[in-house]
Parts: structure tokens; sequence; C-alpha cells
């Protein structure tokens, strides 16, 4: 089966600043991986997603990068704010029910 | 307008009672799914369905059913409950088969006394 490692655990940065959180993947035929993040109580939801043929993608303050390759991807949030602060899941699928999901980042924004 | 709802909010319970979560889309979507969020946060997929295909996944115990009575709505039965079923268990829903653009409900939170 797949295994999505996510790291780092916790990560706190000064608003404004940038945050990067990592994830790798094993199994090669992963083709699509989508980031979400879970505020205290709430549902996860969906932030950004990439397809395996696609290196980068961008929306606004937050980009997700793909190395096919190394099997692995990023998810990149600039200029940070209070509201960023929340739980962020990575996740790798090959299919509709092979979703595994990475085991979260906890970013904390510092006014 | 609530996308993906699920019934109940809270539920406690004891152990060996028998248990249904409610989980309904109105997005129109084609395919749903029930995961488990442990109290690590560890998110974990239990089940993906569309109208003509269950997925289980292996590791999920046969006490837990999905059950489809349309295209809206996918609940979720729980026989016979343990401790280790607590847990907060969200469902999800995606336009298509290929799992991209999933909407999570709520959630429902499962205390197993």
């Amino acid at each position: 089966g797949e295994n999505v490692e996510q790291h780092p655990s916790t990560l706190s940065v000064q608003e404004g600043d940038s945050a990067v959180i990592k994830c790798t993947y094993s199994d090669s035929a992963s083709n699509y991986f989508p980031w979400y993040k879970q505020e205290l109580g709430k549902r996860p939801q969906l932030i950004i997603d990439i397809r395996s043929n696609v290196g980068e993608k961008k929306d606004q303050r937050i980009a997700v990068t793909l190395n096919k390759t190394a099997k692995h991807f990023s998810l990149h949030i600039t200029e940070t704010q209070p509201e960023d602060s929340a739980v962020y899941f990575c996740a790798a699928s090959k299919g509709r029910n092979q979703f595994y999901f990475g085991t979260g980042t906890s970013l904390t924004v510092i006014p | 307008d609530t996308a993906v709802s699920q019934t109940p909010k809270y539920l406690v319970t004891q152990m060996g009672n028998d248990k249904s979560i409610k989980c309904e889309q109105n997005l129109g979507h084609d395919t749903m799914y029930w995961y488990k969020q442990d109290s690590k946060k560890f998110l974990k997929i239990m089940f993906s369905y569309n109208n003509k295909e269950l997925i289980i996944n292996e590791t999920v115990p046969n006490r837990f059913s999905p059950k489809s009575p349309d295209k809206a709505h996918l609940n979720l039965h729980i026989n016979s409950l343990e401790l280790g079923d607590s847990a907060v268990y969200f469902c999800a829903s995606s336009p298509g088969t290929s799992g991209l653009s999933q909407y999570f409900g709520p959630g429902t939170r499962l205390t197993v006394t």
C-alpha cells in the first residue's frame, strides 16, 4: 500500500513569513495529490490539489509543487496570516478508494 | 446551503449497541465516502461508494456497513460498538469516480463508553 509521510508535525511562523510543509509518498502509481486545511473542530477543506502531469500549481498565496521522480510534494503558503493557523493534511491517491493521508501539520501563525 | 451534511453531530453510546450515522449531499456528486479520524487526528478512508460499486478498505471491521438508499445518501451503520470505535467520522463526496475534489461533511463525534 501507499505510505505518506508529512513533515513537520508542528510549525510556527511569524505573520507575513512563509510556511512550507513537505510530504513524501511511496507508490509511484499515485497520481493525485490534494491538500486539506482543518481548523479546530471543523471539517477538512480542500485548499489546493495537483495531478501528476503538473509540476506546480498556484492559487493566490498558496502553491503546491510536485517532484514525481523523488516522490515528494510540498505546500507553500506565502505572506501568512493568523487565519492560516490550522492543521494541514497532504494526501496521495491513485483511485477513488485509495486515499492515503499524511499525519498532519499543525501550523500556528503568530501575529 | 449545506453541501454535505451529517447527523447526528455528537453520538454517545454504550459498548455493544448498534448505531447509524446519516450523510446527505446536495452537490449531485456520483461518489460518496466515509472516513475515520482518530484522537491523533489520523484520517483514514473506510469506504467509497457510487451507484454501481462499493469499495471497502480491507482494514475496516465487518461491523461497519455503509447503506445507500439513493445517490445523495450514504449512511454508516455500526454493529456491536467497541471502545476503539470512538472517533470523529466524516462523510465526503466527489464528482465522478476518480476521487478528485472531495467535499467533507461536518463530522460526527462518536463516543463509546
